[in-house]
């Protein structure tokens, strides 16, 4: 079975530029959450998606938004992208109303 | 809010020596607790959980871990270590995101190398 992809792997952005992070998550999942890795840190919860709704939101700007499509993918948008939102983005998936939840492996932005 | 504190960010080891990796939260009601493991260049991978019961909670690759709610502890352990258990470790803690999701908060991990 398929586990939690996300696209792309890697990408370089110039300051100012936007960003569009994917993610599928595991067959039968339908929540999906997105965390920010900044180097030398644990991740940090950025937005919860479930049935197309936002059902949870961390301390992150209005740069940052999310949505989520009928087949569950999800999309992570950040606007006018800042050095500091160099960081790896992770993805997550699970059952609604579960704590357990699977990582895919990440894209790493480098904004320079 | 939750918290969590790895108290360590470090902890070199001898290959086949026992290691403990140390994780304190704040406390709350109802208390879901992870330990993931993190190789260079990859995403997160679960290697142990605690949602209730037992308070030792046996992981993949010979990790366990011991809640202790007393202490507001769960920490890491594993008997003998091995070359490819090199990699961060990240102490988790599930909290009530908003209805009947939940959210994780990480400590800042600790690096677990291990040394021929």
């Amino acid at each position: 079975d398929a586990g939690v992809t996300q696209s792309p792997t890697h990408l370089i952005k110039t300051r100012g530029q936007h960003v569009t992070l994917r993610c599928s998550p595991i067959s039968g999942h339908k929540s999906v959450s997105w965390y920010q890795q900044v180097l030398g840190q644990g991740p940090q919860f950025i937005f919860q998606y479930y049935e197309k709704e936002e059902r949870g939101r961390g301390n992150f700007p209005d740069r940052f938004s999310a949505r989520q499509f009928p087949n569950y993918s999800s999309e992570l948008n950040v606007n006018a992208l800042l050095l500091g939102d160099s960081a790896l983005y992770l993805c997550a998936s699970s059952f609604w109303g579960y704590t357990e939840a699977f990582f895919g492996q990440g894209t790493r932005l480098t904004v320079v | 809010a939750q918290s969590v504190t790895q108290l360590d960010s470090q902890v070199p080891v001898f290959e086949e020596a026992p290691v403990e990796l140390r994780c304190n939260y704040s406390s709350s009601v109802s208390v879901y607790l992870f330990w993931y493991v993190q190789y260079p260049n990859q995403g997160l991978q679960l290697l142990l959980k605690y949602l209730s019961g037992s308070t030792l909670v046996k992981g993949i690759n010979g990790f366990e871990a011991e809640f202790n709610k007393s202490q507001t502890s769960f920490h890491l352990r594993k008997p003998s270590v091995h070359i490819s258990d090199t990699a961060e470790y990240f102490c988790a803690v599930s909290e009530k995101a908003g209805g009947s999701n939940y959210k994780l908060t990480f400590g800042k991990g600790t690096l677990l190398t291990v040394n021929p």
